[in-house]
């Protein structure tokens, strides 16, 4: 059965503590994976797309990464603003359904 | 470029109570997808279709609930009779053929 797992749950930081969040699949065929940031009482807001193992993609402080069975949204000297739920949802080939894990909830502390 | 668009942003009804939620995707997309967000189930797809045909409804958790798509700008969601266990909210996305989804900014439904 396909499969998202993301880790930590939540995660706490100091302003300018880097860090990484993890999102761990198992599927049958990687079509993409995708990175969402939300913020409360919003809907996810697109960040990222990765295709194939080794591909990295940078927005200014988030860089996302991915490997054959993992992808880490790395976060370098992070602000408050970056306070948000970091969602990360896979498609496998031939369809266009997202499975989305359950997000972690990042806090940025000044 | 406006982004996807769904009403009401609030809803509150009582149980047993019809609910149609509205969703209008990005122009020129071609695939519209609805999603339930609960704290405890985190986003779950309910259905998507493709050149306003529905694709797959397997994520319909039950005959109460009906989506439509009677062209390429308006679909809707249609909770009938409405429970207090479909409070959660509710998201319309959008995308062209495979590509990336953009969400709406969501419909929070409470059912008394």
């Amino acid at each position: 059965e396909d499969q998202v797992t993301q880790s930590p749950e939540a995660l706490r930081l100091q302003e300018g503590e880097s860090s990484s969040l993890n999102c761990s699949y198992t599927v049958s065929g990687l079509r993409g994976l995708f990175w969402y940031r939300q913020d409360p009482g919003k809907g996810p807001e697109f960040l990222f797309t990765l295709y194939s193992a080794g591909e990295e993609k940078e927005k200014e402080r988030l860089k996302a990464t991915l490997t054959k069975k993992e992808s880490f949204l790395h976060i370098t000297a992070p602000k408050p603003e970056d306070s948000a739920t970091y969602l990360c949802a896979v498609q496998t080939s031939g369809t266009y359904k997202y499975i989305f894990g359950t997000g972690t909830r990042l806090k940025v502390l000044a | 470029d406006a982004g996807v668009i769904q009403s009401p942003r609030h809803e509150v009804t009582e149980m047993g109570q019809e609910v149609t939620l509205r969703c209008k995707p990005i122009s020129g997309h071609n695939s519209l997808f609805w999603y339930r967000q609960t704290m405890m189930r985190g986003l779950e797809l309910l259905i998507y279709f493709n050149n306003n045909v529905p694709i797959d409804d397997s994520g319909m958790p039950e005959d109460r609930f009906s989506a439509k798509m009677p062209n390429a700008s308006f679909s809707t969601l249609k909770i009938q009779p409405s429970e207090p266990r479909d409070s959660a909210v509710y998201f319309c996305a959008s995308s062209f053929l495979e590509e990336t989804q953009y969400f709406g900014p969501g419909t929070r439904l409470l059912v008394l």
